[in-house]
């Protein structure tokens, strides 16, 4: 069975362009939840997305915004780029509630 | 709300020792629990979890760690270290609410050293 998928692995952008990141999870796994990983925030919680709904959303502001299609993969953007998006973005995909996350290894944003 | 602290950011063990890397959590309701490791350039990998029942929980790799409610605690733990348990360990609890998200503790980088 195929882990979580995320595409692309890398990204260079310039501040104020935007980004769109991928990921396809497990088969079968209706749940979706993306993460920003940073040396000094640790793993913060972006959104999670079920049946194609936001169920959840973190502390972010409006320039991150997500989606979820029928097949249950998702994206997420982040527009308007500004320095201190630069990050890595986690994707996990799991069964329900109660259940482990399955990570993918992750798109590794850098914005200069 | 929910919180998680890893009091350590860095535990240090010599191969062979015994490991703890110590979790703390803070939630409203009742907790699921989690352990998750992560490699250089990886996502995080599931090792442990506790749902209910035994507060004893073993998992991947030799791993276990112990649920205590009245210390809101869940300390990973390992009787004997390798080197390749080297790694970034991650603390995370998800209240059993209804739409509540998982909160992740800051991470412990565990040395274990040769």
């Amino acid at each position: 069975k195929a882990g979580v998928t995320q595409t692309p692995r890398y990204l260079i952008k310039t501040r104020g362009q935007q980004v769109t990141l991928s990921c396809s999870p497990i088969s079968g796994h209706r749940s979706v939840s993306w993460y920003q990983q940073t040396p000094g925030q640790g793993l913060q919680f972006l959104f999670e997305y079920f049946s194609e709904t936001q169920r959840n959303k973190g502390n972010f502001p409006g320039r991150f915004s997500g989606r979820q299609f029928s097949n249950s993969r998702s994206e997420m953007n982040v527009s308007t780029l500004e320095l201190g998006d630069s990050a890595l973005y986690l994707c996990a995909s799991s069964l329900g509630q109660s259940e482990k996350l399955f990570f993918g290894s992750g798109t590794q944003l850098s914005v200069l | 709300a929910q919180s998680v602290a890893q009091p350590e950011d860095q535990v240090n063990v010599a191969e062979g020792n015994p490991l703890t890397v110590k979790c703390t959590y803070s939630v409203s309701g009742n907790p699921y629990l989690f352990w998750y490791v992560q490699y250089p350039n990886r996502g995080l990998q599931f090792l442990l979890k506790y749902i209910t029942g035994d507060n004893l929980v073993k998992g991947s790799y030799g791993f276990e760690a112990e649920f205590n409610k009245s210390q809101t605690s869940f300390h990973l733990k390992k009787p004997s270290a390798l080197v390749s348990d080297s790694a970034l360990y991650f603390c995370a609890v998800r209240d059993k609410g209804y739409g509540q998200n998982f909160v992740f503790g800051p991470g412990t980088r565990l040395s274990v050293l040769p």
